[in-house]
């Protein structure tokens, strides 16, 4: 079966430091992957997604970034945290519900605190 | 574009019922209703494709209105596990959608014993 693992659950950083969050996926191959934020008591973002190894397309402008270096990985980046990237980020893949239909499977996030 | 969902927040008694919607200005191909318990990631609950379709999901189910481009969860006889927010993320119609889902600002739903 498939599963998502996402690390770490819980992140305090300082202004201006840096940043990887990573998330890999197993028991499928070459997935659909994106990373999502959740601001505190918002709705979530969608920030990057990925249909390959390489294949990084970027939703909103920021100060983030994304690479898929592996089938299955999905990293999140950045060079200088800034205080507004602080919030709930959710790594998912597209899966298939049933016989055609397409959900997202999401990680078990991760809580960034920028201070 | 988001979709918006209403109402913003619903506090209940046990047993009673609700009905949150979500509405889209573009064509709706899908509509895909999570629930977020506090500091966890949505779980899936249902899809549902363009076609007026309705779903169930135990006493939870919804109904996809394509002409006003808008679908409704319905919450029957509620369950103190019912509490969390509800977000709605629909998929467009027309282009490369890659499977992206866009989100709405979530539905606060409370159930009081």
């Amino acid at each position: 079966s498939q599963t998502i693992h996402q690390w770490p659950a819980t992140l305090v950083q300082p202004v201006g430091s840096p940043l990887s969050l990573e998330c890999t996926v197993e028991g499928t191959s070459n997935p659909n992957l994106y990373w999502y934020r959740q601001a505190a008591g918002r709705g979530l973002q969608l920030l990057f997604y990925s249909v390959g190894i390489g294949q990084i397309s970027s939703e909103v402008p920021q100060n983030l970034s994304a690479s898929r270096p592996q089938d299955r990985q999905f990293i999140l980046s950045s060079k200088k945290l800034l205080l507004s990237d602080s919030g709930f980020y959710l790594c998912a893949w597209r899966g298939v519900v049933g016989t055609w239909a397409e959900k997202l499977f999401f990680g078990s996030g991760t809580q960034l605190s920028v201070l | 574009q988001q979709p918006v969902q209403s109402p913003q927040a619903v506090i209940l008694r046990e047993g009673e019922d609700a009905v949150i919607n979500c509405s889209s200005s573009k064509a709706l191909y899908s509509v895909h209703w999570y629930r977020q318990k506090h500091g966890e990631a949505p779980v899936f609950l249902m899809i549902l494709l363009k076609g007026g379709e309705q779903k169930g999901h135990e006493k939870i189910s919804a109904s996809f209105n394509e002409k006003k481009q808008q679908s409704s969860l319905y919450l029957t006889a509620s369950q103190l596990s019912y509490s969390g927010t509800y977000f709605c993320g629909s998929s467009y119609a027309g282009g490369t959608s890659y499977g992206k889902l866009t989100f709405g600002q979530g539905t606060i739903l409370t159930v009081h014993p």
